[in-house]
């Protein structure tokens, strides 16, 4: 069965810092990794995925995602934090051999980044 | 371009009444998706069709929920007999065919049951 796990509730952050936001995964075949942020009273947004290839991916805003196997990973990062980043994030995984369509999110992690 | 849509947007009913939520997907759109995302929760799954066929409803909490998408484009989610634990949201994702595709989600219908 396909699992996900966003260890942090939270994650505070200084303007201009480097963030992160972690996720691990489970699944039995390859997987399939999104992750996508929700601001407040708007539906989700797709910030990146990672389906094959390079482990470092590029997504939208400045964010970008690294795909670890052995760790069973795939953390959200991002250089240089904005403001405007504050919002709650999710990492979602598609098990591409056996899972079908269903895809799992993990609980969110709220991004607070402080002037 | 059009997004997807979602109505009604929020929707209080009296626990027991029936209630429908309208999902309008991206056009061209074959795959659609329904979750429900209770407060302070990820989305789960609930049900998703291709086309005009629902492939896995193994989401669905109970026989009181159903979904139907009878001409391959929009879609309805149906709770029949409502309960307080159904209070949500409930969102609408779409996507194209393949299993790598990205799903674009709708604003959401928040429903309060009372």
């Amino acid at each position: 069965a396909q699992s996900v796990a966003q260890p942090e509730d939270q994650v505070n952050v200084a303007e201009g810092n480097p963030l992160t936001v972690k996720c691990t995964y489970s699944v039995s075949g390859n997987p399939y990794l999104f992750w996508y942020v929700q601001y407040p009273n708007r539906g989700l947004q797709f910030l990146l995925k990672y389906i094959t290839g390079d482990n470092l991916v590029k997504g939208s805003y400045g964010f970008e995602a690294e795909f670890n196997k052995s760790q069973t990973s795939f953390h959200l990062k991002k250089p240089s934090a904005l403001v405007s980043d504050s919002a709650l994030y999710f990492c979602a995984v598609r098990d591409g051999n056996t899972g079908g369509f269903k895809t799992i999110f993990g609980a969110g992690t709220r991004l607070f980044v402080k002037a | 371009g059009a997004g997807v849509s979602q109505s009604p947007r929020y929707k209080v009913a009296k626990r027991g009444q029936d209630v429908a939520l309208r999902c309008d997907p991206i056009s061209g759109h074959v795959s659609l998706f329904w979750y429900q995302q209770a407060l302070g929760q990820g989305p789960e799954f609930l049900t998703y069709f291709q086309n005009e066929a629902q492939l896995d409803k193994s989401g669905l909490p109970s026989d009181r929920f159903f979904a139907e998408r009878p001409e391959g484009s929009v879609s309805t989610l149906k709770i029949q007999r409502t309960q307080q634990e159904d209070s949500a949201v409930y969102l609408c994702a779409s996507s194209g065919p393949g299993l790598q595709e990205t799903q674009y989600f709708g604003p959401g219908t928040r429903l309060l049951v009372l």
